[in-house]
């Protein structure tokens, strides 16, 4: 049973810059969510991609987008990047509905200066 | 709408005593209740989860959390305290027929020699 992989680890990026951030899926799941928890705070849901669809979508302007491919693997792409930015990305992979449980993995520190 | 409530952002105990963290939730439903560890650099790791079964749930690494229905609580235990238990722990809940994951702000433990 393979885990999740997030790439890159660290990132630092200037504010107006774009960022793709990239996530793995575990083997036997089909869903990909991405969050963001900035310093001092827990994760916040950002969206969710089932079948290489968004089909939710929390709190986050447009700028934030993403992709999955049919490996399930999955993309978080950044515009415009505000100094608010700054934070841990994290995904997690699940099955529809996460009945089986979600994996999480080790995140990206995403920087912006 | 759901939310979560960790209601200590810091505890600190002594190796070998007990932990408890506390955990008060806000549902319109029977939500899906879990429990998160997070080390320094590391993803989220599931210690355990309260799905409508048994309303004491024992997790990994000793950790048990009852739930309270009357109370809206989920709190977190574990008898003795060991070093490696240092770290940031999520309260989390999910809506029944959803699949977005609401995260407390988190607890930090300290674990004394």
């Amino acid at each position: 049973e393979t885990g999740v992989t997030q790439s890159p680890t660290h990132l630092i990026k200037t504010r107006g810059q774009q960022v793709t951030l990239r996530c793995s899926s575990q083997s036997g799941h089909n869903t990909v969510s991405w969050y963001q928890q900035a310093l001092g705070q827990g994760p916040q849901f950002i969206f969710q991609y089932y079948r290489e669809e968004e089909n939710g979508r929390g709190n986050f302007p447009p700028r934030f987008s993403g992709l999955q491919f049919p490996n399930y693997s999955s993309e978080l792409n950044v515009n415009a990047l505000e100094l608010d930015d700054s934070a841990l990305y994290l995904c997690a992979s699940s099955d529809y509905r996460g009945v089986s449980g979600y994996t999480f993995g080790s995140g990206t520190r995403l920087t912006v200066v | 709408a759901q939310s979560v409530t960790q209601l200590d952002s810091h505890v600190s105990v002594s190796e070998g005593t007990p932990v408890l963290l506390r955990c008060n939730y806000s549902s319109s439903y029977s939500p899906s209740l879990f429990w998160y560890v997070q080390h320094p650099n590391k993803g989220l790791q599931l210690l355990l989860k309260y799905t409508s079964a048994a309303t004491l749930v024992k997790g990994i690494n000793g950790f048990e959390a009852e739930f309270k229905k009357s109370e809206t609580s989920f709190h977190l235990t574990k008898p003795s305290a060991h070093m490696s238990d240092a770290a940031e722990y999520f309260c989390v809940v999910r809506p029944p027929n959803d699949y977005k994951l609401s995260f407390g702000a988190g607890t930090t433990v300290t674990v004394r020699a």
